[in-house]
């Protein structure tokens, strides 16, 4: 199972862009790329998923590269509700439930 | 229900008592996941319920813990004998299959005392 190496923190501010990028240099064949958020006192909460290239929903833009050894996260103009902690995983699908979860990025958005 | 729910929400126990932890998972889901959460901490999987298949054990941290799903729905996670290092949050995620992402529950904080 693959490791990630993201952040451990970062600020922004409301309105702004915000890009939390990952890597994951073992990633394999059948790996994809998942997001996560969560709240205080939440569990967390499934963002985007992808495998290769550009992945974008509702909430946000997952960037993935040719060589798939990193993926970003982008969250546009972001609001103070945005503040949590961002986690990205790497696994095959079958497995998902034994992937590997790191501290993940505690993004914290200011006025 | 809507959600995953979890019960307690809260939980305060003394070294050496055992505790038992409710997780109620989304109806018709056939997977259901239990991992635990320290402070600051990502998740660390503990246990995962497929259907009538056995069960896969082996993120149990020690044979303190075990687990049980009874009738394919509600599952319960017993923790004997607690221990201080056994303070975290306990979050119970359910799926519709194996390879669907899991729905999280609020978690129950555990706090052994």
């Amino acid at each position: 199972l693959a490791k990630t190496t993201q952040p451990i923190s970062m600020d922004s501010y409301e309105g702004q862009e915000v890009n939390i990028t990952c890597s994951h240099n073992n990633i394999a064949t059948n790996d994809y790329i998942t997001w996560y958020q969560q709240f205080p006192s939440q569990g967390p909460r499934f963002i985007i998923q992808g495998y290769k290239t550009k992945v974008t929903n509702e909430v946000a833009s997952l960037f993935i590269p040719a060589d798939r050894k990193s993926s970003t996260l982008s969250l546009p103009r972001v609001s103070l509700s945005d503040t949590a902690v961002y986690y990205c995983l790497v696994g095959d699908k079958g497995s998902n439930y034994q992937l590997i979860w790191g501290a993940g990025t505690k993004l914290i958005i200011k006025p | 229900g809507a959600g995953v729910s979890q019960s307690p929400s809260n939980k305060v126990t003394e070294k050496g008592k055992d505790v038992e932890l409710r997780c109620d998972p989304i109806s018709g889901h056939t997977a259901l996941y239990w991992y635990r959460q320290s402070l600051g901490q990502g998740l660390e999987f503990l246990i995962y319920f497929q259907g009538n298949s056995a069960p896969d054990k082996s993120g149990l941290p020690s044979d303190r813990f075990s687990a049980e799903r009874t009738g394919g729905s509600v599952s319960t996670l017993t923790i004997q004998r607690t221990q201080q290092e056994d303070s975290a949050v306990y979050l119970c995620a359910s799926s519709l299959e194996t390879n669907k992402r899991p729905w999280f529950g609020p978690g129950t904080r555990l706090l052994v005392l």
